[in-house]
This record gives structure tokens, C-alpha cells and sequence, in this order.
């Protein structure tokens, strides 16, 4: 079945980069997603990848896709404060656009 | 817009009693989806609705129904609730030629005793 799998937890000291990683299963997925979550809140879509691109970057986000291996990450540069949060990683069913799955969250701790 | 809302934002039922959750959008999205956030299970779907007048199974939908009479609101209905059911509850809208583009709102937190 698909099964989408990252790290739960993650701490980086302020101003470096972060990195966020998924594997995901559907070989036949046509976008990834990266979701934040800031305490108390919804889900905010940060950047979404195709799944024939490499590399996609948006300012301090860059994603990385290997399709090979099925894995995803999710670089920020320079990370602040305010990058804390819960990042979600997802991915379409096959050609079912109605139907994402979502990772269980990697929660990123900013250290002073 | 306000984009997506929910109501109520926070609920605490008994066993065996009923409530409706409401999501509403403005953003006149032809797809809406109920989601249940679980601690370490990520974000799981529950229903989902591609037009006014459909729903359709997600992947946990034993215990809810939903219905979608305008295309604007989508209601996920909980008939006799059970501890189980104590999780926080997303609603999110798409376009359907932009289902990576889905919209969420506040949540809504369910406890259900």
C-alpha cells in the first residue's frame, strides 16, 4: 500500500539549514508535497514538486527529488524562528488526484 | 475571502452522543475533504466530495458521514461517538485541476469522553 515515511523530530541551530527527509512508496505519484504546521494551526502547502523535476527552489525552500529511491527533501536555509514547526511531507495516488497521503510530521526545533 | 473555515473549534462529547462538524470555503473549490490528525499517525482521510451532491470513502470512514448539499459547505457528521473518535479534525478545498493545492482550515478539536 502507499506509505509515506519521514523523521519525527529534528533540531537545527538558528541560521543553519535545515533538512527535511521523506521516502514515499507510489512510484506513480505525480506531485510531492511539503505542508507546514505551525502550532494551533492548519496545514499550510509550502511547495509542491512534479514528479519529472529534480530540483525546485523558492527562495530559502529547496526541494530535492530522487525518484529513483523515492525520496524527498526539504531544505531551508538560513533557518529562523519562526521555521518552527511541523513539516508534512505528502504524495498524490497514482493518477488519483483526489487522494493524498500524508507522512506522520517531522517536528523542526529551532535551537538559539 | 476567508478561505476556509470550521465550526466549532472545540467540542467535548460523551460517548454515544452526535455533533456536526461544518466546513465552509469561499473560494468556490469543487473538491472538500475531511481529514483526522492523530498524534504519530500524520493526517488521514476520512471523506471527500469532487461536487455538490458526492461524497466518497476516504481511507477511515467508519463512524462519520458527510454530506455536501451546497457546493460551498461540506459536513462531516458523527452519529455516536466514541473515545476512538478523539482527534483533530481538518477540512480542506481544491480546485479539481489543482488537488496538490489544497487549502485547510483552523482544525477543529473533538474529545470525546
Amino acid at each position: 500500500g502507499e506509505d509515506v515515511e519521514q523523521s519525527l523530530f529534528l533540531s537545527v541551530r538558528e541560521g543553519d539549514s535545515s533538512v527535511i527527509n521523506c521516502t514515499y512508496t507510489d512510484s506513480s505519484s505525480t506531485y510531492l508535497y511539503w505542508y507546514k504546521q505551525e502550532p494551533g494551526a492548519g496545514l499550510q502547502l509550502l511547495t509542491y514538486i512534479f514528479s519529472n523535476m529534480d530540483m525546485k527552489q523558492d527562495q530559502r525552500l529547496t526541494v530535492l527529488l530522487n525518484k529513483k529511491d523515492k525520496h524527498l527533501s526539504l531544505r531551508i536555509a538560513d533557518t529562523q524562528t519562526g521555521d518552527s514547526a511541523i513539516y508534512f511531507c505528502a504524495e498524490n495516488v497514482g493518477n488519483r488526484d483526489d487522494k493524498i497521503i500524508f507522512g506522520k510530521g517531522t517536528r523542526l526545533h529551532i535551537l538559539p | 475571502n476567508a478561505g476556509v473555515t470550521q465550526t466549532p473549534k472545540f467540542r467535548v462529547l460523551k460517548t454515544g452522543q452526535s455533533m456536526t462538524l461544518l466546513c465552509a470555503q469561499d473560494m468556490n473549490h469543487e473538491y472538500m475533504y475531511w481529514y483526522r490528525q492523530d498524534p504519530g499517525m500524520g493526517l488521514r482521510l476520512i471523506h471527500y466530495s469532487v461536487g455538490e451532491g458526492t461524497t466518497a470513502k476516504g481511507e477511515v470512514p467508519d463512524g462519520y458521514n458527510v454530506s455536501r448539499l451546497k457546493k460551498q459547505n461540506f459536513l462531516l457528521g458523527l452519529e455516536s461517538a466514541a473515545p476512538s473518535q478523539t482527534s483533530v479534525y481538518f477540512c480542506a478545498s481544491s480546485l479539481p485541476d489543482s488537488t496538490y493545492e489544497q487549502y485547510f482550515g483552523p482544525g477543529t478539536r473533538l474529545t470525546v469522553t
